[in-house]
């Protein structure tokens, strides 16, 4: 069974920092991996979704990378804001469509102190 | 706007009770799904439905039911059987391969 882990499990960083969150998980057949962010009692955005043929996926501060063989992702936020303060959640999916849903991991949760 | 709408966002549950979490989209999506989170946890799939009709259990489904009678609505079920349902419930439709989440819905026992 499919298990994904996130370190840490918590980060506090002074706004302006560069910094990585990690995730692992112990299957390596995977479709594609997506990193979500969310906010205390809110539903979750994704922010990048890497396919598995893929090395990684920019979109503004954030870069993620992905090393199938190995089984793991890295986000990396750049120049932190205080905005940037959230929980951030990686997830694997086996099929195309997310047809069997995701699995998720626990989560790192990041304050970007002001 | 399009988006998922989950309604309520607090809701109580008395012993024995069975409760139903709302979960609307208006996407056009095929395919829609119930997680449940947990503090400090990760988000554990409950139910998913891929068409109109049809829909699988999950991973945790035991105690919950659900019922995909219209494309857009994609209700939960939290019965009496259900001995732990404290938890933030959330909702989610896909295209391709993108997930979208509804606000959530936080269950607590009275």
């Amino acid at each position: 069974k499919q298990e994904v882990t996130q370190i840490p499990a918590a980060l506090s960083v002074p706004e302006g920092e560069n910094l990585v969150l990690n995730c692992s998980f112990t299957d390596s057949a995977i479709y594609n991996l997506q990193w979500f962010r969310q906010d205390p009692g809110k539903g979750l955005t994704s922010l990048l979704l890497i396919q598995s043929s893929q090395r990684e996926q920019t979109s503004g501060r954030l870069n993620a990378s992905l090393d199938k063989s190995s089984g793991r992702s890295t986000l990396y936020i750049a120049a932190s804001q205080p905005g940037d303060s959230a929980t951030y959640l990686c997830a694997v999916s086996h099929s195309g469509g997310g047809a069997d849903g995701l699995t998720f991991g626990k989560g790192t949760h990041l304050i970007i102190q002001p | 706007d399009g988006g998922i709408t989950q309604s309520p966002k607090y809701l109580f549950r008395k012993e024995g009770q069975n409760v139903t979490l709302s979960c609307e989209q208006n996407l056009n999506h095929d395919a829609m799904y119930w997680y449940r989170q947990d503090p400090g946890q990760g988000l554990r799939l409950i139910y998913y439905s891929q068409i109109v009709n049809d829909f699988q259990k999950g991973d945790i489904a035991e105690g919950y039911s659900v019922s995909r009678e219209k494309k857009e609505s994609f209700p939960l079920t939290v019965t009496s059987a259900q001995k732990n349902p404290t938890a933030f419930y959330l909702c989610s439709s896909s295209s391709a391969e993108k997930l979208f989440f509804g606000s959530g819905t936080q269950l607590s026992v009275l």
